[in-house]
């Protein structure tokens, strides 16, 4: 059973760094892309970032870009989120995705709570 | 980034009856490999979204064969049959052809 466990969401202050982590099982962590989603409280679903199998190419929202790094550890089959100068509006639930674009493969997380405020 | 836009974003039904929800994107979802990269999601009240449908009408594990997904270029469909309790949530189309993906503002379906 394919289960990706999130953790690390706290509260933190605007300007703050948190990182995220999700831990992945089930599968072969190391053949995937892996992604971060989030959902603001009452909002939508918004994109973060993607990464490749091996680390080498990552995918980030411009709004995100420069402040957030994705990277993964195969070894320890995890994937994470370093977020930096968070802001207000980075306030969501950051869910762990597995997803593949042309195949059956659609995988989430429970989600984690990150909350901006001062 | 490419806008997708959803109509409506509410939809009250009755048990049994047909739902349909429209998603517009702001351009053609045609991806240079011929693929057209249109997602549906469901997310039902308190749990993570789950992906109903990959590439338009490829339906993902599990999926009730109730609803369906359908279109083309720019103009996309999600419907269901004949809605039943458990349909009650949240739907989101989502397009993985440009990046960034992006999703549409949602579709909430309730039982009248």
């Amino acid at each position: 059973e394919v289960q990706l466990v999130e953790s690390g969401g706290d509260l933190v202050q605007p300007g703050g760094s948190l990182r995220l982590s999700c831990a992945a099982s089930g599968f072969t962590f190391s053949s995937y892309w892996m992604m971060w989603v989030r959902q603001g409280p009452g909002k939508g679903l918004e994109w973060v970032a993607n990464i490749k199998p091996d680390g080498s190419e990552k995918q980030y929202v411009d709004s995100m870009k420069g402040r957030f790094t994705i990277s993964r550890d195969n070894a320890k089959n995890s994937l994470y989120l370093q977020m930096d100068s968070l802001r207000a509006e980075d306030t969501a639930v950051y869910y762990c995705v597995r997803m593949q674009r042309s195949a059956p493969v659609d995988d989430w997380g429970q989600g984690t709570l990150v909350t901006v405020s001062s | 980034d490419v806008v997708m836009t959803q109509s409506p974003l509410s939809l009250p039904v009755t048990l049994g009856q047909p739902a349909s929800i429209s998603c517009r994107s702001g351009q053609s979802l045609v991806y240079s490999d011929g693929n057209t990269y249109l997602h549906w999601f469901q997310q039902r009240p308190g749990q993570s979204p789950r992906r109903l449908f990959y590439k338009v009408s490829n339906r993902d594990s599990g999926v009730p064969d109730r609803f369906s997904g359908s279109g083309s270029g720019t103009d996309f469909t999600l419907k269901i049959s004949r809605v039943e309790a458990e349909d009650v949530g949240v739907y989101y189309c989502m397009q993985g052809t440009h990046w960034p993906w992006t999703f549409g503002q949602g579709t909430k379906v309730e039982i009248k």
